[in-house]
C-alpha cells in the first residue's frame, strides 16, 4: 500500500535561509508521481512542484526544488531564499502510476513559520 | 472561470440534517475527485469521476456519503444524516493530465 510520511510537524526558519522538508514515501509500484503542495492559512491548495518516478533529474521550479532520491524513497523539498508569503502548510502526495486517474494520497504535512 | 470553484464556502449543519456541496471544475477537465480534510491532517481521497463514470469510490467512509456527476461537468457530493465526526474541509480537484487543480473547499461544520 502506499504511504507517505512527513516527520517534521513544524519548522521554524529564519527569512531568506533555504528551507529542506523531509518526505519519505512507500509504494510497490514502480511508476509513480511525487507533488508537494503547499496550503496557507486561506485554505487552497497550491501545487508547487512535481516529479515522475522515471525522471533522471530531479524537478525545480523557480526556488522549489525536489532533492528525489529513489532508493532510499525521499522527495524532500527545498526553499531557496525562504520569504515571509512562505509560511503555510507544506504536503508531500504521491500518486501511483501515471494516470490523471489516480488518486493522490497525502502525507500529514509540516508547518513551516518564518521568522522576519 | 479560471480556476475550480466550490459552493458554498462555509456550511453550518445540524446533526441528522443533509447536506449537498457542489463543485465546479476547470472546464474540459476529465478527471474529478473529492477529499476530505480533518482538521490539522492532510486531504483524503473519498471519490473519482471520470467523465460522468464514478470509477473509485473506495474512500467514501460510508453509505451516508454519496457523490455525482451526471454530465461530466458539475460534481455534487451529498451527505444524509450528518454526524459531528463529518466535519471537515471538503476539497474538490480536476485534472486533465498530472496536475491536480483544488477548489477552495467547503468547510463543514456538524453541530
Amino acid at each position: 500500500a502506499q504511504k507517505i510520511t512527513q516527520t517534521q510537524p513544524g519548522m521554524f526558519v529564519q527569512e531568506k535561509e533555504a528551507v529542506t522538508l523531509d518526505c519519505t514515501y512507500d509504494t510497490s509500484d514502480p511508476s509513480y508521481g511525487l507533488f508537494w503542495y503547499k496550503q496557507p492559512s486561506s485554505g487552497e491548495m497550491i501545487f508547487l512542484i512535481y516529479q515522475g518516478s522515471y525522471d533522471q533529474q530531479n524537478a525545480t521550479e523557480g526556488r522549489y526544488s525536489l532533492n528525489f532520491q529513489k532508493a532510499r524513497k525521499s522527495a524532500n523539498l527545498v526553499i531557496s531564499a525562504s520569504q515571509l508569503g512562505d509560511s503555510a502548510m507544506y504536503f508531500c502526495a504521491m500518486r501511483e502510476a501515471y494516470s490523471s486517474a489516480s488518486k493522490i494520497i497525502f502525507g500529514s504535512g509540516t508547518r513551516l513559520s518564518i521568522r522576519p | 472561470g479560471a480556476g475550480v470553484s466550490q459552493s458554498p464556502r462555509y456550511k453550518v449543519a445540524k446533526r441528522g440534517q443533509d447536506v449537498a456541496l457542489r463543485c465546479d471544475p476547470i472546464s474540459g477537465h476529465v478527471s474529478l475527485f473529492w477529499y476530505q480534510q480533518a482538521l490539522g491532517q492532510g486531504p483524503e481521497f473519498l471519490t473519482y469521476f471520470q467523465n460522468e463514470a464514478q470509477l473509485d469510490k473506495s474512500g467514501l467512509p460510508s453509505d451516508r456519503f454519496f457523490a455525482e456527476r451526471p454530465e461530466g461537468s458539475v460534481s455534487t457530493l451529498k451527505i444524509q444524516r450528518t454526524q459531528q465526526e463529518d466535519s471537515a474541509v471538503y476539497l474538490c480537484a480536476s485534472s486533465l493530465v498530472v496536475e491536480q487543480f483544488f477548489g477552495p473547499g467547503t468547510r463543514l461544520t456538524v453541530l
